[in-house]
């Protein structure tokens, strides 16, 4: 079935330095990728959508110099967390658009990276 | 703007004990209901989709059924593995296969 990779799935990074948070599909090419943010208890917050060979559309509220997305294959996307600073601790989640066997229309969630910031 | 509430928050079963997940939703065009179960630390693990009114889909313990402004997640007989937050998500015709998701309800199956 539809498998999506995120790595890593833990780090802790002082303020003030960037963090990079991978997600690849390993069995099937993703045309579209997304990049959600989860609090303690609350639902996932959709932070961008990214096009394979294209620049990323990101949410209302959601800082595209801060939140760097990559989507430079068909199998892989990066998420650059810039200089960040504690309230950028979360779970950031990425999922893949792509034939699986539930079909395109299915997204496939990575495990999640949690992220924290001292 | 898509909106999806969950209900009841937190739901707590005793081993067998069915029960029922309430996901209600407002939406321009509804391309998809989706269930996904979602485990602690782990990111969501998907359930079914459905499409349509009147549509229903069960996976072994699990049946979700589908109406014109809810959804429903039907645990019959629960286990303890079946604890986990349950989350539902619409994905509208006009917005490119974004999912807007519920805040979850989180099921815990006693033994």
């Amino acid at each position: 079935g539809a498998v999506v990779s995120q790595h890593p799935s833990r780090v802790i990074c002082k303020s003030g330095t960037s963090v990079k948070i991978e997600c690849r599909s390993l069995d099937f090419q993703a045309t579209t990728m997304f990049w959600y943010r989860q609090f303690p208890k609350q639902s996932l917050m959709l932070m961008a959508t990214s096009n394979e060979g294209s620049k990323a559309t990101y949410e209302q509220g959601v800082e595209k110099d801060k939140f760097l997305i990559n989507h430079a294959s068909l199998t892989l996307s990066t998420l650059t967390v810039t200089s960040a600073h504690p309230e950028d601790s979360s779970f950031y989640i990425c999922s893949a658009r792509g034939q699986g066997p539930s079909g395109a229309n299915v997204l496939t969630f990575g495990a999640g990276s949690r992220l924290t910031v001292l | 703007e898509d909106q999806v509430t969950q209900s009841p928050e937190a739901l707590r079963l005793q081993e067998g004990e069915s029960s029922s997940l309430n996901c209600s939703y407002t939406v321009s065009g509804l391309r998809g209901l989706f269930w996904y179960r979602q485990d602690p630390g782990k990111g969501p693990e998907f359930l079914f989709t459905l499409y349509s009114a009147g549509e229903e889909k069960e996976k072994e313990r699990l049946k979700a059924t589908l109406t014109k402004k809810e959804s429903f997640l039907h645990i019959t007989a629960p286990k303890p593995e079946d604890s986990a937050t349950y989350l539902c998500a619409v994905q509208d015709w006009s917005n490119d296969y974004k999912l807007s998701f519920g805040a979850g309800t989180t099921v815990t199956v006693r033994a």
